[in-house]
């Protein structure tokens, strides 16, 4: 079975702090992909990155960066430079690789992030 | 529209109501998707349809929930004689291929309440 934990549920910042939301899997694929999504207030999922588990490498996006850690099955998000607009509930998930369950996501429980002015 | 369309938004519905929650997916995309999100959770997955093929029901919690999608465009998920149990938001979503090879676009949910 998979799994998704997302120890912290919630967590405040003032702006322009930094900030890492931590993700850890549980999986007996040798092929699966990991995600990020942001929710909003509205609801929407909204994607911010996947990542497949044959690529380890770092990636960085404007203020957003991922730590993708095989060894200890671990996908970090750190945010920088931490603004308001980033105020959302952050989901961290994984998918399987079998076609007939359409590579569905299974979602950790979600962060609440809070950023202050 | 260019995302994905669901409704209603809001539904208020008695115990023992049954609900109907609409899903209009992306034009052209064949995997679609229903996830339950309860109240500070994330959303599990309900059920996966394959154009109108559904290939996993799994997630449905019980036999009262139902979903179609005939025509591998519009799905709609069914819940007959609904308890409070079932509040929660309902999330449609699809993709354009079958495998993880595109993104996942999800709609804003359908907030369904039981009194």
């Amino acid at each position: 079975a998979q799994k998704v934990t997302q120890a912290q549920t919630e967590i405040s910042v003032v702006e322009k702090e930094d900030v890492t939301l931590d993700c850890v899997y549980e999986t007996r694929d040798t092929t699966y992909y990991l995600f990020w999504y942001k929710q909003p207030p509205s609801g929407e999922l909204v994607f911010l990155i996947r990542r497949n588990s044959f690529d380890e490498q770092n990636e960085i996006s404007g203020r957003y960066s991922w730590n993708f850690q095989k060894s200890t099955s671990s996908f970090n998000f750190t945010i920088t430079a931490s603004q308001v607009v980033d105020s959302a509930v952050y989901f961290c998930a994984l998918s399987e690789a079998e076609e007939t369950s359409g590579s569905r996501l299974t979602f950790g429980e979600g962060t609440q992030l809070t950023v202050n002015p | 529209g260019a995302g994905v369309s669901q409704s209603p938004r809001y539904k208020v519905a008695k115990r023992g109501q049954d609900v109907a929650l609409r899903c209009d997916p992306i034009s052209g995309h064949v995997s679609l998707f229903w996830y339950q999100q309860a109240l500070g959770q994330g959303p599990e997955f309900l059920t996966y349809f394959q154009n109108e093929a559904q290939l996993d029901k799994s997630g449905l919690p019980s036999d009262r929930f139902f979903a179609e999608r005939p025509e591998g465009s519009v799905s709609t998920l069914k819940i007959q004689r609904t308890q409070q149990e079932d509040s929660a938001v309902y999330l449609c979503a699809s993709r354009r291929f079958v495998r993880e090879s595109g993104e996942l676009f999800f709609g804003e949910g359908s907030r369904l309440t039981v009194l």
